[in-house]
């Protein structure tokens, strides 16, 4: 069955600290992968995506970026956290682009950038 | 650009009651639409999905979603909700890339006992 995990669940970080969060899938090859961030009290905003490894998309310029090193990982980092980097992100899977659509995500990581 | 608006941002109902949380959505060409839940603290889950054909399409959990082109609207509905209902639902609009939907800013939803 195909699964995603996410971690940490929460990080507290200094301001200029480095980050890295990771997200993997199992039951699956070649997901498209997808790193979201909530703010509070609103919708998702998409920041990358990655069909495949080596492969990324940026959606909005920040101080992020992500990584595809292996097939099912996707990674995000950053060298130097700002406080506007707060917030909650989440890595979901989707797959499919009709009615099979299907859509898994992560249990997400409460960033605190202090 | 697209853009969806969830008009209410926190909605309380009675546990058994009807519920039914608003969508609308502005997009240039054909709409693929999405609602989603997400419980506290948790990732999203996908409730339904409309794509094309009926517009009475029927998701998980007893939800279901009307999509009426006229009014560019796409309202989830639910004959009677449980108290594990409670979450906030998230409308998005997109294409064949679902990845890459605009999102709403949500709706919370409260059941009393």
């Amino acid at each position: 069955s195909q699964t995603i995990h996410q971690w940490p669940a929460t990080l507290v970080q200094p301001v200029g600290s480095p980050l890295s969060l990771e997200c993997t899938v199992e039951g699956t090859s070649n997901p498209n992968l997808y790193w979201y961030r909530q703010a509070a009290g609103r919708g998702l905003q998409l920041l990358f995506y990655s069909v495949g490894i080596g492969q990324i998309s940026s959606e909005v310029p920040q101080n992020l970026s992500a990584s595809r090193p292996q097939d099912r990982q996707f990674i995000l980092s950053s060298k130097k956290l700002l406080l506007s980097d707060s917030g909650f992100y989440l890595c979901a899977w989707i797959w499919g682009g009709t009615a099979n659509t299907e859509a898994f995500f992560g249990q997400g990581t409460r960033l605190t950038v202090v | 650009a697209q853009s969806v608006t969830q008009p209410d941002i926190h909605i309380t109902v009675s546990e058994g009651a009807s519920l039914e949380l608003r969508c609308n959505y502005s997009y240039g060409a054909t709409p693929y639409l999405f609602w989603y839940v997400q419980s506290p603290g948790q990732g999203l889950q996908l409730l339904l999905k409309y794509f094309s054909g009926d517009t009475l399409v029927q998701g998980i959990k007893g939800f279901e979603a009307e999509f009426k082109r006229s009014q560019s609207s796409f309202n989830l509905r639910k004959p009677s909700v449980h108290w594990s209902d409670a979450a906030e639902y998230f409308c998005a609009v997109g294409n064949t890339n679902a990845g890459k939907s605009t999102f709403g800013d949500g709706t919370t939803l409260t059941v009393k006992p």
